[in-house]
């Protein structure tokens, strides 16, 4: 079965400071990965995804992660973060389409505070 | 677009009530999931649907909670009867397209049974 596995619940940055939230998967076959984001009171939004090709993606809000299949982790960066990025973030992994392995498994997710 | 849409936003009821959560998709798409997210389990997928129909229910809990798409632009997830391990919020999303396709979601419905 997936899983995934994100191994900080909390982290503190402070205001301009980079970020980097931890992401393993574990996947049978070929993943598809996703982060998203939850502000408080919010559905998710989707950040950024990866399902195959260059393996550094970029996604929305200067996010950017890097799949690395050796290790099984798709951490997200992002060089310099601003007081509007704390929320809640989501790892998640699903699989091929036409497989009834089209919902996503989410991982518990990493609260990001900004310190000021 | 109006994105996807629930009802209620928040509903409390008592213990042995039924309790009906309601979606509306984005127009157009194809998928529609529904998932449930507590402090203790997170977001967990419950079931979806692909044109309508369900293609996998095996994260619905138990009898107690039945899902339905009647037709493309509205999705019913029921329990009945409710117990207070219910209580979280449940989202739906949509997607058009499955797999590595975005899910777009909905702001969540709180549910709370005392």
């Amino acid at each position: 079965a997936q899983s995934v596995t994100q191994p900080d619940i909390h982290i503190t940055v402070s205001e301009g400071a980079s970020l980097e939230l931890r992401c393993n998967y574990s996947y049978g076959a070929t993943p598809y990965l996703f982060w998203y984001v939850q502000s408080p009171g919010q559905g998710l939004q989707l950040l950024l995804k990866y399902f195959s090709g260059d393996t550094l993606v970029q996604g929305i809000k200067g996010f950017e992660a890097e799949f690395k299949r050796s290790q099984s982790s798709f951490n997200l960066r992002k060089p310099s973060v601003h007081w509007s990025d704390a929320a809640e973030y989501f790892c998640a992994v699903g699989g091929d389409s036409g497989g009834g392995a089209d919902g996503l498994t989410f991982g518990k997710g990493t609260h990001l505070i900004i310190q000021p | 677009d109006a994105g996807v849409i629930q009802s209620p936003r928040h509903e409390v009821t008592e213990m042995g009530q039924e309790v009906t959560l309601r979606c509306k998709p984005i127009s157009g798409h194809d998928y529609l999931f529904w998932y449930r997210q507590t402090m203790m389990r997170g977001l967990e997928l419950l079931i979806y649907f692909n044109n309508n129909v369900p293609i996998d229910d095996s994260g619905m809990p138990e009898d107690r909670f039945s899902a339905k798409m009647p037709n493309a632009s509205f999705s019913t997830l029921k329990i009945q009867p409710s117990e207070p391990r219910d209580s979280a919020v449940y989202f739906c999303a949509s997607s058009l397209g499955g797999g590595v396709h975005e899910q777009y979601f909905g702001p969540g419905t709180r549910l709370t049974v005392t």
